[in-house]
């Protein structure tokens, strides 16, 4: 139980384009979602949080309007890269808990998208 | 410590080797720490959340303990398999209920 899906896996897109990325919870009802970004050899960035039917909570120095989070339903989430451009090659990872304990619930994570911006 | 450090980066261990490894993280408003695995091309697999100065668990042959007053984790792996090469990472919520901060992981590569 407890898988999280994600999709696309890889995605090549042109300058300028946007990019969707799906993170869908297929057993469960996730109450809160997260968005991460991983760049070369550093760990895990937690970007934004997203509950279910609210806006996303951004970290600081996430840009907002670059990295637009919709959590539309409690199994679905979406990252929408706005107007890409290569510095934001890289690879995004979602994750999704169900329960209300924050810190102490466990996260179950999508297996990633390397976005590749040309 | 301000940030998460794990160490080793990496190691290579002989299968039935035991062997462990450290997460640190700052002591300070903690609130849990998780461990994952993270094998290539899949997503990494929840393994433990530990939240008590002292905590101990176990899932099988890996078990992990917590020490939240000196800042560190360890991970242990009793009689490693090939199976158990992957990724451990962990990721603590310190400094801020929703704040979670990961390490960068230590690659573990079980050699037959």
């Amino acid at each position: 139980g407890a898988v999280v899906s994600q999709h696309p896996s890889r995605v090549i897109c042109k300058s300028g384009t946007s990019v969707k990325i799906e993170c869908r919870s297929l057993d469960f009802q996730a109450t809160t979602m997260f968005w991460y970004r991983q760049f070369p050899k550093k760990s895990l960035m937690l970007m934004a949080t997203s509950n279910e039917g609210s806006k996303a909570t951004y970290e600081q120095g996430v840009e907002k309007d670059k990295f637009l989070i919709n959590h539309a339903s409690l199994t679905l989430s979406t990252l929408t890269v706005t107007s890409a451009h290569p510095e934001d090659s890289s690879f995004y990872i979602c994750s999704a808990r169900t329960g209300l304990a924050g810190p102490y619930d466990t996260q179950y994570f999508g297996p990633g998208t390397r976005l590749t911006v040309l | 410590i301000l940030n998460v450090e794990q160490s080793p980066q990496s190691l290579h261990v002989q299968e039935g080797d035991s062997t462990n490894f450290t997460c640190s993280f700052p002591s300070s408003n903690f609130y849990a720490l998780h461990w994952y695995r993270w094998e290539t091309a899949k997503s990494p697999e929840a393994l433990f959340v530990m939240t008590l100065n002292g905590d101990e668990k176990k899932k099988g042959r890996i078990s992990a303990t917590l020490n939240t007053k000196e800042g560190y984790s360890y991970l242990y792996i009793k009689g490693s398999q090939p199976e158990d090469s992957a990724t451990y990472l962990c990721a603590s919520f310190s400094g801020g209920y929703q704040k979670v901060t990961f390490g960068t992981g230590t690659k573990l590569q079980v050699i037959p």
